[in-house]
């Protein structure tokens, strides 16, 4: 089984406005942490946010949120008020302890002005 | 700028070549791990170092080998290279090889295979 899935390739925004993006992830370690990334076009990969899983209130950090519903494994990013600069492709990963990074295939976001 | 330095930023190379792929980790950090992104593959594990030792491996080649010096920079060579091989080589780092710190980035080397 995946252990990261990101089912959204490509998704669209209006400036100004929030988006979700999905994560979902499969793992039987109670220990694990959630991460999100952001690759511009330029190819550097950009740490945004991170969620641990014991957790209880969702990690915020500016305007990224990740809403963390752990019953339903689910990571999902939310980002408010798009800037164009937020155009970009964002990975989810997760690891468990002692163990690898997953990452999932990646949302290619665009915010249409 | 997240700390994690790679050399070079850009490679071409020929079928059949050898390269070597630099990275020195953010201070205090005392993992490694090295990334291969194509455009058919997605972001690929390939392996990691902690404090020198080979902690976990992942869908890296034969081909390809790795190791982390005493100062804690690291290596990845790449040998006996196919135009498969074009990809962009992401360097990234965290503290600790265990637990679930942070891995932060180095900006990559895009190696083209001609």
């Amino acid at each position: 089984a995946q252990k990261i899935t990101q089912t959204q390739p490509g998704m669209f925004v209006q400036e100004k406005e929030a988006v979700t993006l999905d994560c979902t992830y499969d793992t039987s370690d109670p220990s694990y942490g959630l991460f999100w990334y952001k690759q511009p076009s330029s190819g550097e990969m950009i740490f945004l946010i991170y969620q641990g899983s014991y957790d209880q209130q969702n990690a915020t950090e500016g305007r990224y949120s990740l809403n963390f519903q752990k019953a339903r494994k689910s990571a999902n990013l939310v980002i408010s008020a798009s800037q164009l600069g937020d155009s970009a492709m964002y990975f989810c990963a997760m690891r468990e302890i002692g163990y690898q990074f997953y990452f999932g295939t990646g949302t290619s976001l665009t915010v249409i002005p | 700028d997240s700390g994690v330095t790679q050399t070079p930023k850009h490679l071409i190379t020929a079928t059949g070549q050898r390269v070597t792929l630099r990275c020195s980790p953010r201070s205090g950090d005392l993992s490694v791990y090295w990334y291969q992104q194509s455009l058919d593959q997605g972001l690929q594990f390939l392996i990691q170092y902690y404090n020198g030792e080979e902690r976990a491996k992942g869908n890296i080649l034969e081909r390809f080998s790795a190791q982390q010096f005493p100062d804690l920079h690291s290596e990845l060579n790449l040998s006996s290279l196919e135009l498969g091989d074009s990809a962009l080589y992401f360097c990234a780092s965290s503290i600790t090889g265990t637990g679930v710190d942070t891995q932060y980035f180095g900006p990559g080397t895009r190696l083209t295979v001609l």
